[in-house]
């Protein structure tokens, strides 16, 4: 089955503590995104990558960093979390081929709570 | 930049009732428009997109949609809503040069029974 896959799906910490967010698909889709949603906000975009080893920052990537080791994984690290960082993550995957850029496949989400 | 408005934060309908969500975006060139669904507790789905030709499309679920570039805007629309339409709703834009998604900030929809 087609997928994105995220981990962990819940997650409370507290501030500074370093974690990781793991997401990962099975599309071979070489874009691959990070976004957040809060209430009254939408969804605001943390960082993309286009292919391996290339990665962007999106609207929101204060206080966070991102890898693309390989294809399939986009992990999102939060090194020093802090309560303003509380929100759903949503990761996503999609096609990007000849500048033509397609319908983004969504994950789960993780909702994250820092205190 | 490319930004995307949607005009209603909040729309509360009856069951079969008319739905149209207003959806505006800004940029003068070449534009992907897509309109997404998000069921209560549940990520994203794609309802329909626009890449070219024929401004009307048509999505899942009976929803439709229609480009209107000289009024830059993509609004969604179905004819008769049911309960299980309850959801928040986003546009998004991409357009042509950059390498992201923009997203409104979502209309909640509330359909009663």
């Amino acid at each position: 089955e087609a997928q994105v896959t995220q981990n962990p799906r819940y997650l409370i910490t507290v501030t500074g503590k370093k974690l990781t967010v793991t997401c990962s698909q099975n599309m071979n889709h070489e874009y691959m995104s990070w976004y957040r949603q809060d209430p009254g906000l939408g969804l605001r975009q943390i960082y993309y990558s286009m292919n391996v080893e290339v990665t962007d920052k999106g609207d929101v990537p204060e206080g966070y960093k991102v890898s693309r080791k390989e294809k399939r994984n986009f992990p999102l690290i939060l090194e020093s979390p802090s309560p303003n960082q509380t929100s759903l993550y949503f990761c996503a995957s999609s096609l990007y081929t000849g500048g033509i850029y397609n319908e983004q496949f969504f994950g789960p989400g993780t909702r994250l709570t820092v205190l | 930049a490319q930004s995307v408005s949607q005009h209603n934060h909040h729309v509360i309908l009856s069951e079969a009732a008319s739905l149209e969500l207003g959806c505006n975006y800004s940029y003068g060139g070449t534009v992907n428009l897509f309109w997404y669904v998000q069921y209560p507790g549940q990520h994203l789905q794609l309802l329909l997109k626009y890449f070219s030709g024929d401004p009307l499309v048509k999505g899942i679920k009976g929803f439709e949609a229609e480009f209107i570039k000289s009024k830059f805007s993509f609004n969604l629309r179905k004819p008769s809503v049911q309960w299980s339409d309850t959801a928040e709703y986003f546009c998004a834009v991409n357009a042509e040069g950059y390498s992201t998604l923009t997203f409104g900030k979502g209309t909640m929809l509330l359909v009663s029974p």
